[in-house]
């Protein structure tokens, strides 16, 4: 089974707004990420959790905020968001990192 | 640097036709090799990975794919192409552990399938 699931399917938030994605993985995994992926664009890697620790954050503004609160589980804290930030979020996971990635089917997100 | 390109940006087949999308890579030393598919508003679902050994990789869905050292590609081909291919196809790369391990993915290749 290589299956990774996230919900929310979509999310309407405005910019005001505190909302999270959730990802999660039952495959014994122990590196998690994010991506983010516009229209027509391949996906863009944020963040990278490694034995349940952060360890590749590619420069994303603070209003995303990752957690990781167990080995199975990946977060994706939102606040503040800004139109721009409208994009297909997809979690995936790996035995270890540098490994055959597994991705989620994603949460599409509209920031109004 | 390294990077991963798939020249084309748009490839139209028709419904029964052969089918290969080109992938090239520079990398310092041979990556790890990949093809992903993406049906529209989904996520990425592995079709194949080269990693070393056999040079031609069979994947699922009835597509495989070739490793060729001395063109630094991995091309993906399928014998008979199904309406249900059209999608959007990803080619990528990755080298080593820590952040050499990170994905880098062509641009895409969105294939358009005729009845």
């Amino acid at each position: 089974d290589t299956e990774v699931t996230q919900t929310p399917k979509h999310l309407v938030m405005g910019m005001t707004n505190k909302k999270s994605l959730k990802c999660e993985q039952h495959m014994g995994h122990r590196a998690m990420y994010w991506y983010k992926q516009k229209a027509k664009k391949p996906p863009e890697l944020m963040f990278v959790y490694s034995y349940e620790k952060l360890s590749i954050n590619e420069s994303v503004p603070s209003r995303f905020s990752p957690e990781c609160p167990n080995s199975s589980l990946l977060n994706l804290h939102l606040h503040a968001l800004q139109p721009e930030d409208s994009a297909l979020y997809l979690c995936a996971s790996s035995r270890i990192v540098g490994e055959t990635q597994y991705f989620g089917p994603g949460t599409r997100l509209l920031v109004l | 640097a390294q990077s991963v390109t798939q020249p084309d940006i748009h490839i139209t087949v028709s419904e029964g036709a052969s089918l290969e999308l080109r992938c090239n890579y520079s990398y310092g030393a041979t990556p790890y090799l990949f093809w992903y598919v993406q049906s529209p508003g989904q996520g990425l679902q592995l079709l194949l990975k080269y990693f070393s050994g056999d040079t031609l990789v069979q994947g699922i869905k009835g597509f495989e794919a070739e490793f060729k050292r001395s063109q630094s590609s991995f091309n993906l081909r399928k014998p008979s192409v199904h309406w249900s291919d059209a999608a959007e196809y990803f080619c990528a790369a990755a080298s080593g552990g820590g952040s050499q391990g990170n994905l880098i993915f062509g641009k895409g290749t969105k294939l358009s399938v005729k009845p």
